[in-house]
């Protein structure tokens, strides 16, 4: 079946810290790959997506490229800072379906 | 305007009582999907409607009805809940159609939901 597994957290690091959350897949075909941020108290907002294989998909600094060789899609930005405090969750999406990750929550110190 | 905007915020209701949440968006998406998600847990996956009809139910109790009156539009219907029920209820929409899996779901607010 299709599963996403994501690095447990709560993962924390000081401002300007270099960040990589880990996510590796399990699917059927050739899924696309999202990461999503919720914010506390919020909803879930697309941070990054890519749909075939050696894709980067890319947004206000963090990257993540799809490797389809070792199934994953791992999450990096070089300096993260406060405001970069929120839950991840990477995620693929087939037939319609989103499968989630657990999700990492993130703690930026100042 | 690309936002999906969910009523009310928050709701607090007794296990008698019958209530909606509402859910409404105007990017001309054709797929609208209601989710529910406990503390420190994913989104769980409960319907997914289609061109305004139900294709996904995810075996969900019929204690909640989902409606979508019009392609805009999404309700999830409420009664005789329990307590364990208590979470917050996001509702998305993407463009679909089905196996469109490039598609990006655009994630509301949410509606936290306190049964008691």
């Amino acid at each position: 079946g299709n599963s996403v597994t994501q690095m447990e957290g709560p993962v924390t690091l000081s401002e300007e810290a270099f960040l990589t959350i880990n996510c590796t897949y399990t699917a059927t075909g050739y899924p696309s790959l999202f990461w999503y941020v919720q914010y506390p108290g919020e909803g879930l907002q697309l941070l990054l997506k890519a749909t075939k294989a050696d894709d980067k998909g890319s947004n206000k600094g963090f990257e993540a490229t799809y490797r389809k060789e070792t199934t994953s899609f791992h999450l990096e930005k070089g300096s993260v800072q406060v405001s970069d405090s929120a839950v991840y969750f990477c995620a693929l999406n087939r037939d319609d379906k989103i499968i989630f990750g657990k999700g990492t929550r993130l703690h930026i110190l100042p | 305007d690309t936002e999906v905007t969910q009523t009310p915020k928050h709701l607090v209701m007794g296990m008698t009582n019958k209530k909606s949440l509402k859910c409404e968006q105007h990017m001309g998406h054709r797929a609208m999907y209601w989710y529910k998600q406990k503390a420190k847990k994913p989104p769980e996956l409960m319907f997914v409607y289609s061109y305004e009809k139900l294709s996904i139910n995810e075996s969900v109790p019929s204690r909640f009805s989902p409606e979508c009156p019009n392609s805009s539009l999404l309700n999830l219907h409420l009664h005789a809940l329990q307590p364990e029920d208590s979470a917050l209820y996001l509702c998305a929409s993407s463009r679909g159609p089905r196996g469109s899996s490039g598609n990006e779901q655009f994630f509301g607010p949410g509606t936290r939901l306190t049964v008691l």
